[in-house]
């Protein structure tokens, strides 16, 4: 079975400074590794996603996200925090019949 | 470009009645899924379909059913509703030409809430 972990349900950062969300999973097969991003009252938008091409994979809004396999890790970073990037983000992996599993979330906030 | 449209936004139903939500998918994606988002959760998989059959079933209750027509909408049909049946209902599409791993795209869902 497939499962996501994210470490710290919460994440606050100052405007500028380096974003880091941590997300671990659990596949007994190779996964397909995504990370989407909630803001308030609205659906879930695609950030980038982890398909086996390239373990460094570039996303939207300037967020990058590095698939470690011997870490079993897909942690998303941004280098420096704007304040529009508060919302609620979703790591989630999918294998063969696509459904998604999401992890519990973390709300990230930016203080000026 | 066009994205998932979901139908109602909005819905406020009482115990015990049924409810009727509509996603429209975007064009060209063959497989629809459904996705329950309750208050403070994340999203839980219920069901999906592709090319109009169900393709995988998740912890959809026995109350719910669910359909894709012809013209690849989907209707997720809920009876005898239940408070806790309150959240936010997530309709994704995905292209599956492309092979597994397909990102899914998601309306901006309707939030359902039981008296």
């Amino acid at each position: 079975a497939q499962s996501v972990t994210q470490l710290g349900s919460h994440v606050s950062v100052s405007e500028g400074a380096l974003v880091l969300l941590r997300c671990n999973y659990s596949s007994s097969v190779p996964p397909y590794l995504f990370w989407y991003v909630q803001y308030p009252n609205q659906g879930l938008q695609l950030l980038l996603k982890y398909t086996s091409a390239a373990t460094l994979v570039k996303g939207i809004n300037g967020f990058e996200a590095e698939f470690k396999k011997s870490e079993t890790s897909f942690h998303l970073t941004k280098p420096s925090a704007h304040m529009s990037d508060a919302a609620e983000y979703f790591c989630a992996v999918s294998v063969r019949t696509d459904k998604l599993i999401f992890g519990t979330g973390t709300r990230l906030q930016v203080f000026p | 470009a066009a994205g998932v449209i979901q139908s109602p936004r909005h819905l406020i139903k009482e115990k015990r009645e049924t409810a009727t939500l509509k996603c429209y998918p975007i064009p060209r994606h063959d497989t629809v899924y459904w996705y329950q988002q309750g208050p403070g959760q994340d999203p839980q998989f219920l069901i999906s379909f592709y090319e109009k059959m169900q393709s995988d079933k998740g912890s959809i209750p026995d109350r719910f059913s669910a359909q894709q027509f012809s013209d690849y909408h989907s209707e997720l049909n809920m009876s005898s509703l239940e408070l806790g049946d309150s959240a936010l209902y997530f309709c994704a599409s995905s292209d599956s030409t492309g092979g597994s791993g397909q990102p899914q795209h998601f309306g901006d869902g309707t939030r359902l809430s039981i008296l």
